[in-house]
């Protein structure tokens, strides 16, 4: 069974512009959830969704979007980019519960110049 | 707030070595706890977890934790680490998200290193 699937890989932006990032969860996991991982703040919770509904939120800024379509593949925005928002972004797919197995993506590394 | 606290940000330790990897955590709601491991560019990787039954979980690649509730602590554990072991480890907690919706939440990792 195919894993996480996280593109592009690499992306490097300037400031003011927005990205895009998609993840492709694991076949029949219907929950996705976001993550941001900075060496300053560690791993913290951007969304999660399920069932192309936002179930769980982060304490993020609404610069930070995200969606999920019927297919379970999930994409996040963030617009008008800043240097802080520069960092390793994952994304993990589970059956349905946050107890269930979340299985993790390589990630997007995201630089903002 | 729910919250985890790795006490070691690096730990240094020789091939075929034990290893006590310390984590507490706190949470006002029952507790589901879990080890992560994060090798160079790449996503995590559960290890193990625990959200009931029998304190001692096992988990992948010889690993184990003990869920201990008077302490508040999850440390994991590995009775002889391999140079493969070199890794970043994250503990991390139930928390609630809005809504009463839960999410994970964790800690600040700690960089495992392991010298021949």
């Amino acid at each position: 069974k195919a894993g996480v699937t996280q593109t592009p890989r690499y992306l490097i932006k300037t400031r003011g512009q927005q990205v895009t990032l998609s993840c492709s969860p694991i076949s029949g996991h219907r929950s996705v959830s976001w993550y941001q991982q900075t060496p300053g703040q560690g791993l913290q919770f951007l969304f999660e969704y399920f069932s192309e509904t936002q179930r769980n939120k982060g304490n993020f800024p609404g610069r930070f979007s995200g969606r999920q379509f019927s297919n379970s593949r999930s994409e996040m925005n963030v617009s008008t980019l800043e240097l802080g928002d520069s960092a390793l972004y994952l994304c993990a797919s589970s059956l349905e519960f946050f107890t269930d197995t979340q299985y993790f993506g390589p990630g997007t590394r995201l630089t903002v110049l | 707030a729910q919250s985890v606290t790795q006490l070691d940000s690096q730990v240094p330790v020789f091939e075929e070595a034990p290893v006590e990897l310390r984590c507490n955590y706190s949470s006002s709601v029952s507790v589901y706890l879990f080890w992560y491991v994060q090798y160079p560019n790449q996503g995590l990787q559960l290890l193990l977890k625990y959200l009931s039954g029998s304190t001692l979980v096992k988990g992948i690649n010889g690993f184990e934790a003990e869920f201990n509730k008077s302490q508040t602590s999850f440390h994991l554990r590995k009775p002889s680490v391999h140079i493969s072991d070199t890794a970043e480890y994250f503990c991390a907690v139930n928390g609630l998200g809005i809504q009463g919706a839960q999410k994970l939440v964790f800690g600040q990792g700690t960089r495992l290193t392991i010298n021949p």
